[in-house]
């Protein structure tokens, strides 16, 4: 059964810290991980990562997919409390519907001042 | 920047109701989803549709889930005869044509609660 798993469950840091949030996932036919945020409703595109795109950053944020691992590390540094969120995982693979994605249980995140 | 917009955002409903949960989705995507989540659970895919059809379903999408595009813009779900359990977040998301460089945006949710 496809599964994706996240850790840590719940994180807390001040602001400034830098934090690494893992994902890991056991998936037929791989094709992409993504990453989202959820704070109170939507959870909110961060990144796709791919065969042809395993590193991506934005700003604060960086993703790397390793795929002999089957994981994926979400990097966030001089973190702020607008960082406070929960993180969610996701996983889509071929040969299902476009879109079909398993998601993980997500990492809560919060940054205290 | 464009964004999938759900209505109502908070829909309470007696056991046993139908109701209907809408969306507009991103004016130049073409594939539409719907996900739930439950209180405290994981997000889980209920169904995709692509060209006016249900592409694939999960099994939560029993025969008591519909799905419908009823105009150029809307995009809608339909549960006939609602249970308790039906109870939770319901997400519409879209994703443009070319899926392997264009992820899925979720609209905010309309918050389903069968009492």
């Amino acid at each position: 059964e496809d599964k994706v798993v996240q850790s840590p469950l719940s994180l807390v840091v001040h602001e400034g810290d830098t934090v690494t949030l893992n994902c890991s996932y056991e998936v037929t036919n791989f094709r992409s991980l993504l990453w989202y945020k959820q704070e109170k409703k939507a959870p909110t595109f961060l990144f796709m990562l791919t065969s042809s795109g395993i590193e991506k950053k934005s700003g604060r944020l960086s993703s790397i997919l390793d795929k002999k691992e089957l994981s994926s590390i979400l990097n966030i540094t001089a973190t702020q409390t607008g960082d406070s969120a929960i993180y969610l995982c996701a996983v889509e693979a071929y040969g299902g519907s476009q879109g079909n994605l398993i998601f993980g249980k997500g990492t809560k995140l919060s940054v205290k001042p | 920047e464009p964004e999938v917009t759900q209505t109502p955002s908070h829909q309470v409903t007696q056991m046993g109701q139908e109701v209907i949960l809408r969306c507009v989705p991103i004016s130049n995507h073409l594939y539409f989803y719907w996900y739930r989540q439950i209180l405290g659970q994981k997000v889980e895919f209920l169904v995709s549709f692509y060209n006016n059809e249900i592409s694939e379903k999960s099994e939560i999408f029993d025969d008591q889930f519909s799905v419908e595009r009823p105009d150029g813009s809307n995009f809608t779900l339909k549960i006939r005869s609602t249970k308790l359990e039906d109870s939770a977040m319901y997400f519409c998301a879209s994703s443009h044509l070319d899926r392997d460089n264009s992820p899925l945006h979720f609209g905010n949710g309309t918050r389903l609660t069968v009492t």
